[in-house]
């Protein structure tokens, strides 16, 4: 079955660092998202990407974030300079259709700040 | 803006049935989700009803929604072990665009 698989599985780095997560979505999916859930909270939607373009993004997605798809098959999640608060579990999900859809999650990139 | 609730703990005995609820402020959702979360796993799509629908039946799972109250319920039947898990109820947003969810169920399965 397909499935959503991101690296690294656990990213550990200092505080004003840049971090780069990657996510390959399922092949045939068109809409790519990532979520972020900090220990014992909510997940959280972070932004919605669809034909090389943001289709709309959350308050917590400000400048410090940004997302591509530099090839056919990756999709990435950049945080220009990590803040402690940035600590987390960053999921990534696709799905086939907007609207109608169902939004496949990968197994997440724990992201550790110090 | 849109919210999800859901209750944080429910314990179960084994071989009972568990009752997961969740209330929604999204009256536009067209689609809502039961997503699982196993401890150290990414979220797993358990089931969705849309919201014509009153229930959904998928094996062990029944979702029952309530769309004038705005209630969402995930029904396990004949609960085992291996349920035990974090359940999530999820709404979409008035654009389609994005998943709005709640903070998780977590529900614990004892022998």
């Amino acid at each position: 079955e397909p499935e959503v698989t991101q690296t690294p599985s656990h990213q550990v780095t200092q505080m004003g660092q840049e971090v780069i997560l990657r996510c390959v979505p399922i092949s045939n999916h068109l809409y790519f998202y990532w979520y972020r859930q900090i220990l014992g909270q909510k997940v959280e939607f972070l932004v919605s990407f669809y034909n090389n373009e943001i289709s709309e993004k959350s308050e917590i997605f400000d400048d410090q974030f940004s997302v591509e798809r530099p090839d056919g098959s990756n999709f990435t999640l950049k945080i220009r300079s990590t803040k402690l608060e940035d600590s987390a579990m960053y999921f990534c999900a696709s799905s086939e259709r907007r609207g109608f859809y169902e939004q496949y999650f990968g197994p997440g990139t724990r992201l550790t700040v110090t | 803006g849109e919210d999800v609730e859901q209750s944080l703990f429910l314990s179960v005995r084994e071989g009972d049935s568990s009752v997961i609820n969740c209330t929604y402020t999204d009256s536009s959702s067209t689609y809502l989700y039961w997503y699982k979360q196993e401890p150290g796993a990414g979220l797993q799509l358990l089931t969705y009803i849309f919201s014509n629908m009153d229930m959904k039946q998928d094996q062990r799972l029944t979702v029952l929604l309530n769309k004038k109250d705005k209630h969402l319920s995930l029904r396990i039947a004949d609960t085992q072990t291996g349920d035990s898990a974090i359940y999530f109820c999820a709404s979409g947003n008035q654009a389609g665009t994005a998943l709005i969810f709640g903070k998780g169920t977590t529900l614990s399965v004892s022998s």
